[in-house]
């Protein structure tokens, strides 16, 4: 089984100011993770992605997002937030269980003040 | 460019009456993914295929059908069976398992 924690349902920062979205995850394979970004009305647009290389993964629009294992951990950073990074964020997992869907977590909107 | 076209953007349904959501995608995919999305909440999966003529049901089947007769078509059959539709409906397609999914703009689906 798999299943994903988002921590904060709502984050709010200034722009200029560093952003983390938290994320724990469990599973029972080696997963891979994502993190997708989500305008309202819209599709989800992928952000980053891990899939066993390097911990540290780099993504669009200055995100970044460090995995560690031993914390079951995968959130999502970025040094200094702009007004158009205000948007849903996902954090996902993807483990072969037979069925090769994705499990979402319940989302992080992220608030960005002027 | 590549990508998945959903429509409609908005549908109402009326009591008693089936609506199809329409997914199709130009980017040779095999696998082919249907979810649904509520107020604070991630998506939940209704069905997948990952085949041409093959799908599985996925958490939240009940009350939904859908199709895989091309590659590129995937369509989501919202019945009368299904008592809450209200939501909002995304599809998505993948290459592999392992790999991020590609998603469409969505529908919004209402009741009269």
């Amino acid at each position: 089984a798999q299943s994903v924690t988002q921590l904060d349902s709502h984050v709010s920062v200034s722009e200029g100011t560093p952003v983390l979205l938290r994320c724990n995850y469990s599973s029972s394979y080696s997963p891979s993770l994502f993190w997708y970004v989500q305008h309202p009305n819209k599709g989800l647009q992928l952000l980053l992605k891990y899939t066993s290389a390097a911990t540290l993964v780099k993504g669009i629009n200055g995100f970044e997002a460090e995995f560690k294992k031993s914390e079951t951990s995968f959130h999502l950073t970025k040094p200094s937030a702009h007004m158009s990074d205000a948007a849903e964020y996902f954090c996902v997992v993807s483990a072969y269980t037979g069925r090769r869907a994705l499990t979402f977590g319940s989302g992080t909107r992220l608030q960005v003040q002027p | 460019d590549g990508g998945i076209t959903q429509s409609p953007k908005y549908l109402f349904r009326k009591e008693g009456q089936n609506v199809t959501l329409s997914c199709e995608q130009n980017l040779n995919h095999d696998a082919m993914y249907w979810y649904r999305q509520d107020p604070g909440q991630g998506l939940r999966l209704i069905y997948y295929s990952q085949i041409v003529n093959d799908f599985q049901k996925g958490d939240i089947a009940e009350g939904y059908s859908v199709s895989r007769e091309k590659k590129e078509s995937f369509p989501l059959t919202v019945t009368s069976a299904q008592k809450n539709p209200t939501a909002f409906y995304l599809c998505a397609s993948t290459r592999e398992s392992n790999q991020p999914q590609h998603f469409g703009d969505g529908t919004r689906l209402s009741i009269l």
